[in-house]
């Protein structure tokens, strides 16, 4: 069985300054790592992604994340945040065909985010 | 076109109604899902269809009845809920439930309120 922790639930963080939302991650199989962005009364949107290859992923809005699998770390980063980037993080893992992947992504219990001027 | 979209946007019903939310994407995506999320919480999986045909039902109770008319469309039945159900539903799709990787495309969610 795979496990998600988010170790914090807040972050307030000044605009233009750097931020680092942590995850980890518990499996006894490989998985697909995921981080989603929830803003204020919207569904989730997909920031990025680790599938395989390069450690170091890069996705939209100039977040980017590392997956450490020594330390089973996906922690994500920015360098530096706006306003508009306050909202709600998951991140979720999957585990890959013929795994026990039964389509379910699994989530962490959320990093808030917030960006202040 | 990579989008999911859900009607309605807002929802208010009271306990005895009966209600409907749906979900519809042309991704030409095989799996689609139903969420339930609790403010400052993850989204929970009530049930996933996979070609059609209901897949998973995470225990969710029988007042909360899915229906998957065709590839596209999606639709949760609402009836006799209670105000415990209220919440943010959220409709997703992916390629299919058991794909190389499982991105699922999230569409903006039915608020719902049980009075």
């Amino acid at each position: 069985a795979q496990s998600v922790t988010q170790l914090d639930s807040q972050v307030p963080v000044f605009e233009e300054a750097p931020v680092e939302l942590r995850c980890n991650y518990s499996s006894s199989v490989s998985v697909y790592l995921f981080w989603y962005v929830q803003y204020p009364n919207q569904g989730l949107q997909l920031l990025l992604k680790y599938l395989s290859g390069s450690t170091l992923v890069k996705g939209i809005n100039g977040f980017e994340a590392e997956f450490n699998k020594s330390q089973t770390s996906f922690h994500l980063r920015k360098p530096s945040v706006h306003i508009s980037d306050t909202a709600e993080y998951f991140c979720a893992v999957s585990p890959p065909r013929g795994s026990g992947n039964t389509g379910k992504l699994i989530f962490g219990q959320g990093t808030t985010l917030q960006v202040k001027p | 076109d990579t989008e999911v979209t859900q009607t309605p946007k807002h929802l208010v019903m009271g306990m005895t109604n009966k209600k409907s939310l749906k979900c519809e994407q042309h991704m030409g995506h095989r799996a689609m899902y139903w969420y339930k999320q609790k403010a400052k919480k993850p989204p929970e999986l009530m049930f996933v269809y996979s070609y059609e045909k209901l897949s998973i039902n995470e225990s969710v109770p029988s007042r909360f009845s899915p229906e998957c008319p065709n590839s596209s469309l999606l639709n949760l039945h609402l009836h006799a809920l209670q105000p415990e159900d209220s919440a943010l539903y959220l409709c997703a799709s992916s390629q299919d439930q058991t794909s190389s990787y499982n991105e699922q495309f999230f569409g903006p969610g039915t608020r719902l309120t049980v009075l």
